[in-house]
């Protein structure tokens, strides 16, 4: 039972472009959602979060929205740029619950010159 | 800060022998580490959870007897694989936590093959 599904396995978008990495979950419990980035052979590294009480937020080129209605997510970084080329990972957490994060699957990212 | 380390990076070991795998929190102290497994293209599952000095605690279809992990300090968590199979080849990861936090910080991971 996939909880967290991220349903494009593989993104490839050009330099300077806007790259939108989507994320759906089931749980309507989640309330707290993660995007990692990773690279191969290595662990994740945290990228962004954001609270179910926000629909938005903002880290330089990295913006996390969230539609609670639509169970959905998504990344947008711009611009893209060749270092942004790895498997993201969205993640979910339920309050109480140790913070024990849930996965999706992952996007590849390419980002072409 | 918040850096994670493990060791070791890759491991291979035969069949029916058993493997540790070490995980620190390097610049923090960490009162929840976290152990995951990674197969090819897929995603992170969580294994355990465990806390310093109290047992951890196991997802569902996860052997406990198998997988042992001990929580001995605020930055030490090892994971021992016990009488490891082909089946158990896999890149492990550790992660760890400090306070609150949702935030996890995660290992390098260790790929272990078992022939």
């Amino acid at each position: 039972d996939q909880q967290v599904k991220q349903n494009s396995p593989s993104l490839s978008v050009q330099e300077g472009r806007i790259s939108i990495l989507n994320c759906d979950y089931t749980n309507s419990m989640f309330d707290y959602f993660l995007w990692y980035k990773k690279y191969p052979a290595e662990g994740p590294t945290f990228l962004i979060s954001i609270s179910s009480i926000k629909d938005k937020n903002e880290d330089g080129r990295f913006t996390v929205f969230l539609n609670k209605s639509a169970k959905h997510l998504s990344l947008h970084i711009v611009p893209s740029q060749p270092g942004d080329s790895a498997v993201y990972f969205c993640a979910a957490s339920v309050a109480g619950t140790a913070s024990k994060l849930t996965f999706g699957t992952g996007t590849r990212l390419q980002v072409t010159l | 800060g918040a850096v994670v380390s493990q060791h070791p990076s890759w491991v291979i070991c035969k069949s029916g022998t058993s493997v540790k795998i070490e995980c620190r929190s390097l610049d923090f102290q960490a009162t929840t580490m976290f152990w995951y497994r990674q197969f090819p293209k897929q995603s992170l599952m969580l294994m355990a959870t465990s806390n310093e000095g109290s047992k951890a605690t196991y997802e569902q279809g996860v052997e406990k007897d198998k997988f042992l992990i001990n929580h001995a300090s605020l930055t030490l968590s090892t994971l021992t694989v016990t009488s490891a199979h082909p089946e158990d080849s896999s890149f492990y990861i550790c992660s760890a936590r400090t306070g609150p936090s949702y935030e996890q910080y995660f290992g390098p991971g260790t790929r272990l093959t078992v022939t």
